[in-house]
């Protein structure tokens, strides 16, 4: 099993539609959880990070994070055509001074 | 302010050379961690460090090794290229170790090796 997993898509979803991100991850000591965006060619971009159980919203992203379940998710309203990248949900242990990624899901934004 | 800068942007080399490749963190911050990215393993931790000592190193064969410097900029040297070794090298500085505050990329080093 690996560490993090994520769909790698293509997830494809219209403009002005919510794209849904989610990720698992296997190591229950987890305690920081991130998620970057990579746009072709590019590097990653830290976009939102979270640390407790709940929802935390920034603009049009809101990352939920279940510590329960070892599950977290991105979302992303009013989805627009730059928004069009890979997402990368990495997870963080506490002293391990080092993220653990997963594969990285490829979204489109259809206009 | 600056983002971290990583030097050179890209590289060619041979099999069986060495290489060095180059990180300025971004100022104040004395975490500075590598990773190697290719399209069939993703994104690989290679090592950290905090001022001047590695506190964590990633699963990679000893040719790869790296070091840090007082003024926090640091350094990864790859020996002995293999064609495996081709890939976008990725430095990322952080104020905390990324327990709190995540880790800021840079723009990477692009690595081929024939």
């Amino acid at each position: 099993q690996k560490e993090v997993e994520q769909n790698s898509g293509p997830l494809s979803v219209p403009e002005g539609a919510i794209a849904s991100l989610n990720c698992t991850y296997s190591d229950r000591v987890s305690q920081s959880f991130f998620w970057y965006r990579q746009y072709s060619g590019k590097s990653p971009e830290l976009i939102m990070s979270i640390y407790s159980n709940g929802d935390k919203e920034d603009g049009r992203f809101t990352a939920q994070l279940n510590k329960a379940s070892q599950y977290v998710s991105l979302l992303i309203r009013d989805s627009q055509p730059s928004d069009s990248a890979t997402y990368l949900c990495a997870v963080n242990r506490q002293g391990a001074q080092k993220l653990v990624f997963g594969q990285g899901t490829r979204l489109t934004i259809n206009p | 302010k600056a983002g971290v800068t990583q030097t050179p942007r890209y590289l060619i080399k041979t099999r069986g050379q060495q290489v060095t490749l180059s990180c300025s963190p971004i100022s104040g911050h004395r975490s500075v961690s590598w990773y190697q990215q290719t399209p069939g393993q993703g994104l690989q931790f290679l090592f950290e460090y905090f001022s001047e000592t590695q506190r964590n190193k990633g699963n990679f064969p000893g040719r790869f090794s790296g070091r840090q410097f007082s003024n926090s900029r640091s350094e990864m040297n790859v020996s002995t290229l293999e064609l495996g070794d081709s890939a976008l090298y990725l430095c990322a500085s952080s104020s905390d170790g990324g327990n709190n505050y995540g880790y800021t990329f840079g723009s990477g080093t692009r690595l081929t090796v024939v």
